[in-house]
């Protein structure tokens, strides 16, 4: 079955100890990204990669490390945690061409102490 | 700048009423638009889409059609049911780029 998976689903923590939350698809997508949903605000670009060891800033990075070792896999890292980083994060992925029919993981709900 | 606005939620309906959701954009080029669903508890799936100006997207009932005079696109449904209360996304992506650009979301509620 094609999908994305984003673990963990929940996650408590407090400010300052870092976290990663994994991203896997089994799609071979070039294209992968992370959005932060806030409410009001809807889906803000937090990186994004268009393959392999290429990746860029989206919207809003302050805060959020990302890697592409491996075409699967896009982990998201928070070295440092802070509160105004409390928000449900999504992974989605892609082929790299004009349909970019992105797929998303079922979200990762982060609580920043 | 590239933007999405839809009408502010929350929508609550009852079953086989009909529904409407605005939603306007602003861009650069000629983007494609998209809507996106948000069950509970879920990641977003993507409901419809369209390409270009005047193209109608379809899916589960649900319409929109892609106006480039008003720059709008607009979700239909003609009678909606339970099994459609969700939150519902209107996104754009600028030709050549790749990233999605999200309007704020309109959480709908049908009532049985």
């Amino acid at each position: 079955e094609a999908q994305v998976t984003q673990n963990p689903r929940y996650l408590i923590t407090v400010t300052g100890k870092k976290l990663t939350v994994t991203c896997s698809q089994n799609m071979n997508h070039e294209y992968m990204s992370w959005y932060r949903q806030d409410p009001g605000l809807g889906l803000r670009q937090i990186y994004y990669s268009m393959n392999v060891e290429v990746t860029d800033k989206g919207d809003v990075p302050e805060g959020y490390k990302v890697s592409r070792k491996e075409k699967r896999n896009f982990p998201l890292i928070l070295e440092s945690p802070s509160p105004n980083q409390t928000s449900l994060y999504f992974c989605a992925s892609s082929f790299g061409d004009r349909t970019n029919i992105q797929y998303f993981g079922a979200g990762t709900r982060l609580s920043v102490l | 700048g590239n933007s999405v606005t839809q009408m502010e939620g929350p929508v609550t309906l009852s079953e086989e009423a009909f529904l409407t959701i605005n939603c306007t954009y602003t861009a650069t080029g000629y983007p494609s638009l998209f809507w996106y669903v948000q069950y509970p508890g879920e990641g977003l799936q993507l409901l419809l889409k369209a390409t270009k100006a005047d193209d109608k997207g379809s899916n589960k009932g649900f319409e929109a059609t892609y106006r480039k005079e008003t720059t709008s696109f607009h979700l239909e449904k003609g009678s909606v049911q339970v099994s459609d209360s969700a939150v519902y996304f209107c996104a754009l992506r600028i030709q050549g780029a790749q990233k999605l650009v999200f309007g704020q979301g309109t959480r709908l509620t049908i009532n049985p």
